[in-house]
């Protein structure tokens, strides 16, 4: 299957502070890329859908100005959680398509924030 | 999208089958099955995805009911390196590239 890595895989920082996570498609052009965030013990929540050279689409309740994404290339997307406090910690990980239909999504190993 | 039901744990003996099941009765024509594991702290991996046949790859095997309503996804010989939550999705195959909705899965424990 097609790679996806993201970077970093682990980060610590203060609360208060913004942190840029990348997640790039390693040997496909991904026109669709999905962000994710998962809490302890439980599923996976779609955050938001971003197309290439496009504005992401956020899912209901997820706010767009805290977590910036940007899909500025046809192999990266990154997302920045602004303003980070303890509750934003958590497990983020992102998906890669090729933007048809019946696309299979290829997804990175995720990335842990802990917000101090 | 259809929404799916899985059983919350299931365990399984290494080197024997692990039938992992999967309800999905509100299914549409155009909609697919897929499945996804997710092994601790780790992202989700593809394992097969189907739209009416039976599928099987290098990983595992589908088997689709032909009411569509549910599916079961076999792993022949499992391994300890099995143990993972496992995820049945239902997808809409149509418009711009969809989304996956992640359910609760089913928490395949391979034992010795």
């Amino acid at each position: 299957g097609a790679v996806v890595s993201q970077h970093p895989s682990w980060v610590i920082c203060k609360s208060g502070t913004s942190v840029k996570i990348e997640c790039r498609s390693l040997d496909f052009q991904a026109t669709t890329m999905f962000w994710y965030r998962q809490f302890p013990k439980q599923s996976l929540m779609l955050m938001a859908t971003s197309n290439e050279g496009s504005k992401a689409t956020y899912e209901q309740g997820v706010e767009k100005d805290k977590f910036l994404i940007n899909h500025a290339s046809l192999t990266l997307s990154t997302l920045t959680v602004t303003s980070a406090h303890p509750e934003d910690s958590s497990f983020y990980i992102c998906s890669a398509g090729s933007g048809r239909v019946t696309d299979t999504q290829y997804f990175g190993p995720g990335t842990r924030l802990t917000v101090l | 999208d259809a929404k799916t039901t899985q059983p919350t744990s299931m365990d399984c003996a290494e080197g024997r089958a692990a039938n992992l099941p999967c309800n999905h009765s509100t299914i549409s024509g155009n909609e697919y099955v897929y499945w996804y594991r997710q092994i601790h702290s780790q992202g989700p991996q593809y394992i097969i995805h189907g739209l009416k046949n039976n599928e099987t790859n290098e990983m595992a095997s589908l088997i689709i009911t032909e009411d569509r309503k549910s599916s079961t996804l076999i792993l022949p010989h499992a391994t300890l390196r099995d143990t993972a939550v496992y995820y049945c999705i239902v997808r809409t195959a149509t418009g711009t590239a969809s989304k996956l909705t992640f359910g609760t899965g089913t928490r395949l424990q391979v034992t010795l």
